[in-house]
């Protein structure tokens, strides 16, 4: 079935620092791939999105990647602050439904 | 976007009891899902709530465990039921108001005893 893979699990950065967590996914008619910004004990939160026809898209310090030819995309944070510190997850959605696939989730840690 | 609320926000059972979860949308959503995140973990979809038909459920959930209803384009409930203490997890449902984008309820954290 459908399978999205997410790396690392965790990630620790000095604050300043950028981030990458990068996510590949198995179906190639997947079109649309949000991020999703998950605080303890909160709600995910959406961040981020790319659609399959665009290869980039950037929101201030964040921004994501797509490599359609390649099956992967990858979330970018610039000039990480403590308040990035939670669990991102990637998400593809599956072809011919609305339905997401979410990756393993990456916990980011910002050092202060 | 869409504002989702869910009640309860948490709750403690006894095991072999059920709980109804609420799950309300601020405006008509044209999808909406229920999922589980256990501690730690991503999180994994339990169903497809469809309004006015049965909810469609993903592999390893079945209705008499979940019984889903949706009456309405901004209201679901998901009942677990007979609950055991595998069940203990967190419950989020999620509404899709331009069948792309989910936006999630704050969860309920069910912890079963």
């Amino acid at each position: 079935g459908e399978n999205v893979e997410q790396h690392p699990s965790t990630l620790s950065v000095q604050e300043g620092d950028s981030a990458v967590i990068k996510c590949t996914y198995s179906d190639s008619a997947s079109n649309y791939f949000p991020w999703y910004k998950q605080e303890l004990g909160k709600r995910p939160q959406l961040i981020i999105d790319i659609r399959s026809n665009v290869g980039e898209k950037k929101d201030q310090r964040i921004a994501v990647t797509l490599n359609k030819t390649a099956k992967h995309f990858s979330l970018h944070i610039t000039e990480t602050q403590p308040e990035d510190s939670a669990v991102y997850f990637c998400a593809a959605i599956t072809s011919g439904t609305y339905k997401y696939i979410f990756g393993t989730g990456t916990r980011l840690k910002v050092l202060a | 976007s869409a504002v989702i609320s869910q009640k309860p926000s948490r709750d403690i059972c006894q095991r072999g009891t059920s709980l109804t979860i609420q799950c309300q949308v601020d405006s008509q959503v044209t999808m909406m899902f229920w999922y589980r995140q256990q501690p730690g973990q991503s999180l994994t979809l339990i169903a497809t709530a469809n309004q006015g038909s049965e909810a469609t459920y993903e592999s390893g959930f079945v209705i008499d465990k979940f019984p889903i209803s949706r009456p309405n384009l901004t209201f679901s409930t998901l009942t677990v039921s007979n609950m055991s203490p595998e069940d203990s997890s967190i419950y989020l449902c999620s509404g899709d108001p331009s069948a792309d984008t989910q936006y999630f309820g704050p969860g309920t954290r069910l912890t079963v005893l």
